[in-house]
């Protein structure tokens, strides 16, 4: 069975600091997905990784993928207020239908002035 | 602005009575996907769907829960009866699969309550 864990599940920075959230994943897979839930909200589609050391970035959020070691990384640099939100990372098997993803418990992430 | 639509938005019902939510996926997505979120359990997968046909339902309670696609613009998730323990958001997303690519679009979501 796939799981998923990120850490941390809670994290309160202040404005202009760096972080960031790991996400772990338990058997093989080359698919990688951020979303962000705002509260009350539906799930954003962040970032989709596709292969190892694979990099995106955009504005202040990066993310990075490690297959051997199953793991990504989401960098959050110089946050600010605006990115408070729940961050997911799901994993997609690697089976022949190719769709089901699997998620993290998720990450909330609160930004203080 | 092709977006996954759900309804409806909010539903507050008594237990014991049948509940039907409704997605429309977004034109020329092959795959539809159902979860649930509850603060206990996350996001779970209840259902998907590719080019119509379940491709698997095993996420979901197979005595009270159902999910069709009777054609390619609507799928449905229906709940009969339904208990208080289902009171949750339920989240529709549709995709293009393009080999083994793509991404899911996540609807508004249906948040039910079950008294």
């Amino acid at each position: 069975e796939l799981k998923v864990e990120q850490n941390p599940l809670f994290l309160s920075m202040q404005e202009g600091k760096n972080y960031t959230i790991y996400c772990n994943y338990s058997t093989t897979s080359d698919r990688l997905y951020w979303y962000r839930q705002d509260p009350g909200k539906s799930l954003e589609s962040l970032f989709v990784l596709l292969s190892n050391g694979a990099v995106k970035q955009e504005g202040r959020l990066m993310a990075s993928l490690d297959t051997k070691a199953r793991l990504s990384t989401l960098h959050i640099t110089a946050a600010v207020h605006d990115l408070s939100a729940t961050y997911f990372c799901a994993v997609a098997r690697r089976e022949t239908s190719g769709s089901r993803l699997t998620f993290g418990e998720g990450t909330q992430l609160t930004v203080n002035p | 602005d092709a977006r996954v639509t759900q309804t409806p938005r909010h539903k507050v019902t008594e237990m014991g009575q049948e509940v039907t939510m409704r997605c429309q996926p977004i034109l020329g997505h092959n795959t539809v996907f159902w979860y649930r979120q509850t603060m206990m359990q996350g996001l779970e997968l209840l259902a998907y769907f590719r080019n119509r046909a379940p491709l698997d339902d095993s996420g979901m309670p197979k005595d009270r829960f159902s999910a069709e696609m009777p054609d390619a613009t609507l799928a449905t998730l229906k709940i009969q009866p339904s208990e208080p323990r289902d009171s949750a958001v339920y989240f529709c997303a549709s995709g293009l699969v393009l080999g083994q690519v793509h991404e899911q679009y996540f609807g508004p979501g249906t948040r039910l309550t079950v008294t």
